[in-house]
């Protein structure tokens, strides 16, 4: 059965360090998302893309954040400098129709 | 504005006995909802999810759950719950727009006693 996948399974950076968060998406899928899980608190929405733009994105999703597709298999996202706030389970999922299935996530420390 | 509640943050129940974990949902129109597990350490598992027609929908790892219009919920049950089954559930709804992001409860911590 076709599965999202995240690289690297976890990521330890320094505060003001920039990273990047790789997904490959389920292979006929055309919409992207990303969302993150602070430690203890709730999964929430990041951002949404579709046909190579940001179709939505949340409040937390400021200018330190970016996404892209860099090719016909991968979805990134990039924080050009992280804060210690930063630190969380990163999920990225990927939808055909309604239902969003999702990636086993990069945890993110930042130090 | 769309809003999922699970009133439960941490259950415990024995193996063998039955489950029922709660959710309510907030939302204009017909929902479509989900439910989610994520074990220690690991992603988000789609369980089973509701769009319409029978109000009584069945996952995976022999789990249910039943969409109730009047109560605006979307329990999950299982009748008989494995050591397995131990993580954390949960219930999400879809809002519907371009993008048609998930947005989730809080979740809901189960822990099986042997």
């Amino acid at each position: 059965e076709p599965e999202v996948t995240q690289t690297p399974s976890h990521q330890v950076t320094q505060m003001g360090q920039e990273v990047i968060l790789r997904c490959v998406p389920i292979s006929n899928h055309l919409y992207f998302y990303w969302y993150r899980q602070i430690l203890g608190q709730k999964v929430e929405f990041l951002v949404s893309f579709y046909n190579n733009e940001i179709s939505e994105k949340s409040e937390i999703f400021d200018d330190q954040f970016s996404v892209e597709r860099p090719d016909g298999s991968n979805f990134t996202l990039k924080i050009r400098s992280t804060k210690l706030e930063d630190s969380a389970m990163y999920f990225c999922a990927s939808r055909a129709t309604d239902t969003q299935y999702f990636g086993p996530g990069t945890r993110l420390t930042v130090l | 504005a769309q809003s999922v509640t699970q009133p439960d943050i941490h259950i415990t129940v024995s193996e063998g006995a039955s489950l029922e974990l709660r959710c309510n949902y907030s939302y204009g129109a017909t929902p479509y909802l989900f439910w989610y597990v994520q074990s220690p350490g690991q992603g988000l598992q789609l369980l089973l999810k509701y769009f319409s027609g029978d109000t009584l929908v069945q996952g995976i790892k022999g789990f249910e759950a039943e969409f109730k219009r009047s109560q605006s919920s979307f329990n999950l049950r299982k009748p008989s719950v494995h050591w397995s089954d131990a993580a954390e559930y949960f219930c999400a709804v879809l809002k519907h727009s371009s993008a048609s992001k998930i947005i989730f409860g809080s979740g809901t911590r189960l822990s099986i006693r042997p």
